[in-house]
């Protein structure tokens, strides 16, 4: 069964903290693996991917991937109030270009 | 470059009623996704389709069907509808390649009274 799993949160950091985000999927066929961001009543926009092991930064966010352990992460540094809003995981892998999609993790940070 | 459109924007139907959502990929994208989304859920995978044929499906009643055309974009209809099927409906295009992302329209909000 192609699953992708996020803790649904709420999490709050204070504005100018690291905040980390965890997905985990569960299967090891995934290829490529997406994170969007989408705030209340809009529809989700994609920050970044990552296809392969280890950090992909994009200003003040980086992508981490273990395809052992089955777990990517995004990291947002320097929160913001702005980025508060719920962050998609997503999966894909890499044939037929179906995406799987996590239920979300909500993020609330405090100004 | 201009992105996913998606009309309308809202939709008020009663129960019984068939509904029919447009979306217009990104140019030179052949692949579009439909999502249905309600609060708690998360996002539903519909069903995609690639070259104006339907490559994959998800676990929805077969009252929900779409089509894709020759230029690429896509309708999704449903058909006696329910209050159940009031969500926000996205439609997401991509190259339909598996490494690249989707991008999403701003959706169809559909109300069933």
């Amino acid at each position: 069964q192609k699953e992708v799993e996020q803790n649904s949160g709420p999490l709050s950091v204070p504005e100018g903290a690291i905040a980390s985000l965890n997905c985990t999927y569960s299967d090891r066929g995934s290829q490529s693996f997406f994170w969007y961001r989408q705030y209340s009543g809009k529809s989700p926009e994609l920050i970044m991917f990552i296809y392969s092991n280890g950090d992909k930064e994009d200003g003040r966010f980086t992508a981490q991937l273990n395809k052992a352990s089955q777990y990517v992460s995004l990291l947002i540094r320097d929160s913001q109030p702005s980025d508060s809003a719920t962050y998609l995981c997503a999966v894909n892998l890499g044939t037929g270009n179906q995406f799987y999609f996590g239920t979300g993790t909500s993020l609330t940070v405090i100004p | 470059k201009a992105g996913v459109t998606q009309t309308p924007r809202y939709l008020i139907k009663t129960r019984g009623q068939q509904v029919t959502l447009s979306c217009s990929p990104i140019s030179g994208h052949r692949s579009v996704s439909w999502y249905q989304q309600t609060p708690g859920q998360g996002l539903q995978f519909l069903f995609e389709y690639f070259s104006e044929t339907q490559r994959n499906k998800g676990n929805f009643p077969g009252r929900f069907s779409g089509r894709q055309f020759s230029n690429s974009r896509s309708e999704m209809n449903v058909s006696t509808l329910e209050l159940g099927d009031s969500a926000l409906y996205l439609c997401a295009s991509s190259h339909g390649t598996g490494d690249q992302p989707q991008h999403f329209g701003d959706g169809t909000r559909l109300s069933i009274l």
